[in-house]
């Protein structure tokens, strides 16, 4: 079964920027791609982009193109995000998730979730 | 960004009743849509994908429907359990945008 560990809560200052990483293990194929959602609080899921983790493609929401940035790294099976120039409006959970893939096609967007990851924006 | 849009907004029914959650794509998707379930304080989980293909391990009360633009979760004989906001998400493009989200609660 797949699993998805994600790093620890942050509190960070407006202006600052965030990194949150994604450990996946369980899997037995490269072929699949790690997406971000957040969740602000009470609010309801936000796309925010995803990365093939094979080919390093990446697709990001409009709203955080210039602001955010995806990596992975296939020796180790973890993804990361970092998220740049943090307002209020940033603050939220976080969650990495596995898509599921046929080749270059998605099967499923978020098939196994990580716990998430609680940024505070603050001053 | 194709915009997806669900309706009602929320709802409230009882145990045993029959619900029906609306999923509307602002251009056809086909039928590259999935739905998901979060209960309070939880990840979500995947309960349909493929408009119609139940995921593994999900009870058969879920069912999904639809293509093209407008797709239909429906939740039959309605348990306490079933208390959730429901989202839909399309992946017919590389932008995978979510619906708004219908919190379902129980009478």
């Amino acid at each position: 079964q797949v699993q998805l560990v994600q790093s620890g809560g942050e509190v960070k200052k407006p202006g600052a920027s965030v990194q949150v990483s994604c450990a996946a293990s369980g899997h037995t194929s490269d072929n699949y791609g790690i997406t971000w959602v957040r969740q602000a609080p009470g609010q309801g899921l936000e796309w925010m982009g995803w990365i093939n983790v094979k080919t390093g493609n990446t697709f990001s929401a409009q709203n955080f193109q210039g602001k955010f940035t995806m990596t992975a790294d296939k020796s180790t099976s973890t993804a990361s995000m970092e998220l740049r120039s943090l307002t209020s409006d940033d603050t939220a959970m976080y969650y990495c998730a596995r898509v599921a893939l046929i080749g270059d096609l998605v099967v499923i967007p978020a098939v196994n979730w990580g716990q998430g990851t609680l940024v505070t924006v603050s001053s | 960004d194709i915009e997806m849009t669900q309706s009602p907004s929320s709802l409230s029914a009882s145990v045993g009743d029959r619900v029906t959650i609306t999923c509307r794509a602002s251009q056809g998707i086909s039928n590259y849509l999935v739905w998901y379930q979060q209960k309070p304080g939880k990840v979500p989980k995947v309960l349909i994908y493929a408009a119609s293909t139940l995921q593994s391990g999900v009870p058969s009360r879920f069912s999904g429907s639809g293509s093209g633009t407008e797709f239909t979760l429906t939740l039959s004989n309605l348990q306490p359990e079933d208390a959730a906001t429901y989202y839909c998400q399309q992946y017919n493009s590389a932008f995978l945008t979510f619906g708004g989200g219908t919190k379902v609660e129980i009478k």
